[in-house]
């Protein structure tokens, strides 16, 4: 069955340093693929969407990269600072237009 | 403009009882999705509407879960005879149009049966 698999443990690091989340899926070529940021006691917002032929999407101080060779995607936070503590969920097209969502990963960025 | 809106924010009902929750997706939004979130888990698909088509339903955990659409505008979602395992956020969230096409959440409904 499809599976997407994000790291379940938090992340830790300092202001002003790179942080790197990971999405990895399995039984699956989706088409496309986004990343959502969720604060607690809130729904997910939108941050990109990359295409399966895109190598790599930036916006700001985001990128995401996409391999569909390894089946993962990353998503990098250039110069972190503690307001992008957040779960960050990664979701993929499974077609007839819906989603399948990872269980996020939580990110805390250390003043 | 106003964002998508959910209603009840917080819904505490017994177990057995049936419980309905609203959503009210941006207007000129053709879809509507709802998912269910439990504690620490991924959203977990459970619907969705496009336009005046036939839903796509194959999310729904069981018969006692049911939604409805009215045109594009307003959706409740019904669960009957609830369960504890139905505790969870309910998540509504609209987009323009396509699979592609941005998908804009509500804040939740938070749902406790006791």
């Amino acid at each position: 069955s499809q599976k997407i698999e994000q790291n379940s443990e938090a992340l830790n690091i300092q202001e002003g340093k790179t942080a790197t989340l990971t999405c990895n899926y399995t039984n699956y070529s989706p088409a496309y693929l986004q990343w959502y940021r969720q604060d607690p006691g809130r729904g997910p917002v939108f941050l990109l969407l990359i295409r399966e032929n895109e190598k790599e999407k930036r916006k700001e101080r985001l990128k995401v990269t996409f391999d569909t060779t390894l089946k993962q995607s990353l998503f990098h936070i250039t110069a972190s600072q503690p307001a992008d503590s957040a779960t960050y969920l990664c979701a993929l097209y499974s077609g007839t237009y819906k989603y399948i969502f990872g269980t996020g990963t939580r990110l805390k960025v250390l003043a | 403009g106003a964002g998508v809106s959910q209603s009840p924010s917080n819904k505490v009902t017994e177990k057995g009882k049936d419980v309905e929750l609203r959503c009210d997706p941006i207007s000129g939004h053709t879809a509507l999705y709802w998912y269910r979130q439990r504690l620490g888990q991924g959203l977990e698909f459970l619907i969705y509407f496009q336009g005046n088509s036939a839903p796509d339903k194959s999310g729904l955990p069981s018969d006692r879960f049911s939604a409805e659409r009215t045109g594009e505008s307003v959706s409740t979602l019904t669960i009957q005879r609830t369960q504890q395992e139905d505790s969870a956020v309910y998540l509504c969230a609209s987009s323009f149009q396509s699979s592609t096409d941005t998908q804009y959440f509500g804040p939740g409904t938070r749902l406790t049966v006791l």
